[in-house]
């Protein structure tokens, strides 16, 4: 099945800094999401992303296909950015299950 | 997005009972449901996937007889752990799709504490 990387597995910060997230994966995908779990466990949805750039606010997302990687960015960083953020894809679409990386922690320090 | 529902949002239970777990997607009709297990600090792992009206296929290593899944109707999917051990204390969550839909939506999750 695809393996799924994420780097660094944790991250700590400083209030208004910004971070890269990245996410390595070993075959073509036809899916991308970026989750961010909260403290509750409630997985949140950032970005639907196989291929090309979006952004949502301070987070923005890129996902470069032929090279198998993609990247989180998130500016200003807040306290509630704090959380554990996942990489999770797929061969298929919303019919497939997806392979989760193993996460990337995140604490940012007020 | 889409609205998936969980109940119950935790458990607890002896050793040996059984507990079963709902999923509603609220909004849209899941031809495809998933239901993902995560240990404490570790990632989401799937277990299985069911299509409406047939039955689930189960990721290797999890145990069907133990983890019954029904998928009746394209709005409900039930998740039972059947003669549940300490070892199946997790969260499970779980995931509504469809092939006209790009992503899977997550539910809030269930907390099992088996004792």
């Amino acid at each position: 099945g695809i393996q799924v990387e994420q780097s660094p597995p944790d991250l700590i910060l400083q209030e208004g800094a910004n971070s890269t997230l990245r996410c390595n994966f070993s075959d073509s995908v036809n899916n991308l999401q970026w989750f961010h779990q909260n403290p509750w466990g409630q997985l949140i949805n950032l970005f639907y992303i196989p291929s090309g750039t979006k952004q949502n606010g301070r987070l923005s997302a890129t996902t470069v296909a032929t090279e198998r990687y993609s990247l989180l960015y998130i500016s200003s960083s807040q306290t509630t950015d704090s959380g554990v953020y996942f990489c999770a894809v797929s061969s298929g679409g919303g019919a497939d299950g997806l392979t989760f990386g193993k996460g990337t922690h995140l604490i940012i320090q007020p | 997005g889409a609205v998936v529902s969980q109940h119950p949002s935790w458990v607890i239970c002896k050793s040996g009972t059984s507990v079963k777990i709902e999923c509603r997607s609220l909004d849209f009709q899941a031809t495809t449901m998933f239901w993902y297990r995560q240990f404490p600090k570790q990632s989401l792992m799937l277990m299985a996937t069911s299509n409406e009206g047939s039955k689930a296929t189960y990721e290797q290593g999890v145990e069907k007889d133990k983890f019954l899944i029904n998928h009746a109707s394209l709005t409900l999917s039930t998740l039972t752990v059947t003669s549940a051990h300490p070892e199946d204390s997790s969260f499970y969550i779980c995931s509504a799709g469809s092939r006209g839909k790009e992503t899977q939506y997550f539910g809030p999750g269930t907390r099992l504490l088996v004792l």
